[in-house]
């Protein structure tokens, strides 16, 4: 594709439900990259991988928040039982596997807990 | 620990007017890069230039120019003859060996006609 897709952009969800927000990488990039971007604040690393495997999760926040890349393209960041301070945007990045220096970002998808 | 302090929170630039926005980060690699991103009310990401710690010269993208003082961990941006279009929230990033990047808490700059 032409650039990082996410979806859904936006989200709302009920303090307690699950939610899976889905990156597709630029097609062909090996590495991709999560992140959570609070509100005012520069995004945080989640979680990288390179094909499916998960290489480094030392971002994520607490064991509510899962993320998988089975196939190696397509990732999904899953959030069960949303709690308010999850309210922020997921930013997803690709690059190159020898060039994480060069990592594309998608839009984003805002996600608000109420 | 690896941090990125950028210590002005809003600035604001008169048109075609120069702005200077500073960084400054820390860490004790020796082999890093360091970035700025500009990201618009769209909220995409977008890489406005790049600079290698081990190049000494600044790295220069158009109107965009860097500042890079190694021994002072200092990274500034200079946006030179300002546009509207670069109204927008800017954020400094590092990146050391890894892949993790840490961002700073960004600069919200306002172009005013």
């Amino acid at each position: 594709g032409a650039g990082v897709s996410q979806s859904p952009r936006y989200k709302v969800a009920k303090r307690g439900q699950d939610v899976a927000l889905r990156c597709d990488p630029i097609s062909g990039h090996v590495s991709l990259f999560w992140y959570q971007q609070a509100l005012g604040q520069g995004p945080e690393f989640l979680t990288y991988f390179q094909n499916e495997a998960q290489l480094d999760k030392s971002g994520l926040p607490s064991d509510r928040f899962f993320a998988e890349r089975p196939e190696g393209s397509v990732s999904t960041l899953k959030i069960q039982r949303t709690q308010q301070e999850d309210s922020a945007v997921y930013l997803c990045a690709s690059s190159h596997w020898d060039r994480t220096y060069e990592q594309y970002f998608g839009p984003g998808t805002r996600l608000t807990v109420t | 620990a690896q941090t990125v302090t950028q210590s002005q929170p809003e600035m604001s630039v008169q048109e075609a007017e120069t702005v200077t926005l500073s960084c400054t980060y820390d860490t004790s690699e020796s082999n890093y890069y360091l970035f700025w991103y500009k990201q618009p009310p769209s909220r995409q990401m977008i890489l406005v230039i790049r600079q290698e710690a081990y190049k000494q010269q600044n790295a220069t993208e158009n109107r965009f120019s860097v500042n890079f003082q190694k021994a002072a961990k200092s990274f500034s941006l200079k946006i030179s003859d300002s546009q509207l279009g670069d109204t927008a929230m800017y954020f400094c990033a590092f990146l050391p060996t890894g892949n993790q990047f840490y961002f700073g808490t960004g600069t919200s700059l306002t172009v005013i006609p």
